[in-house]
């Protein structure tokens, strides 16, 4: 009964190769997110859908491009890919995005390895 | 944005030592939360604390919002607290963003 999960765990592929990883949330929460986790441990944003709706777009590539197809679901694709590419991708979720009591839950990462 | 820093960035312990991590945040929040990345990668929700105290089992949190920081108390600590601690915040402005700080690495030996 795991909350955020995530696919794959682990993800090889090579430069110029499209991938794609999915996350689906069984908590009912209207918001999901993508973040990556970078060499040196660095936690950042890629983006943001509440109820379908992308309301954070950091700055990323347009090679990335996530995709909601209900508020439970949140896949990230990932277009001619590149060795800065790997790093491990987080999904999570909130209840909402603005809310006092509106904790993230985190899925377990997927490590993308570009070689 | 919300700036976010942690201390010490590094830590080192014995097995049954007590220690105290520290986050500073530079604006209003209303959202804190502890992590925990444990040595297979996964981050571990410890705490929801953008103000007050909580306690929970060895470990315990206190956010002071208005002087803008917040502790992770870690008691007795253990070979399986090894990891890296991470404090993240969602400022009043930030509309779902969650800003994390660098992360303090800690190591406790048997």
């Amino acid at each position: 009964d795991t909350a955020v999960s995530q696919t794959p765990k682990y993800l090889v592929t090579q430069m110029g190769n499209d991938k794609s990883i999915k996350c689906e949330q069984n908590l009912g929460h209207d918001t999901m997110y993508w973040y990556k986790q970078d060499s040196k441990k660095f936690l950042k944003i890629m983006f943001s859908y509440n109820n379908k709706e992308l309301i954070i777009n950091e700055t990323v590539p347009n090679r990335f491009s996530p995709k909601s197809p209900d508020k439970a679901h949140l896949n990230l694709h990932i277009n001619s890919l590149e060795l800065g590419d790997s790093a491990v991708y987080f999904c999570a979720s909130s209840q909402d995005p603005v809310s006092y009591n509106s904790p993230l839950h985190f899925g377990n990462g997927t490590r993308l390895t570009v070689t | 944005g919300i700036q976010v820093e942690q201390s010490p960035p590094d830590l080192i312990l014995q097995e049954g030592a007590n220690s105290t991590l520290r986050c500073n945040f530079s604006d209003s929040v209303n959202n804190l939360q502890w992590f925990h990345q444990n040595p297979w990668g996964q981050l571990i929700n410890l705490f929801y604390i953008p103000s007050g105290t909580k306690q929970n089992g060895r470990l315990s949190a206190t956010t002071v919002a208005t002087e803008r920081y917040s502790l992770l108390y870690i008691s007795s600590s253990q070979t399986t607290d090894s990891g890296v601690y991470f404090c993240a915040v969602r400022g009043g402005t930030s509309y779902g963003k969650l800003t994390f700080g660098q992360g303090t690495i800690l190591t406790v030996h048997p």
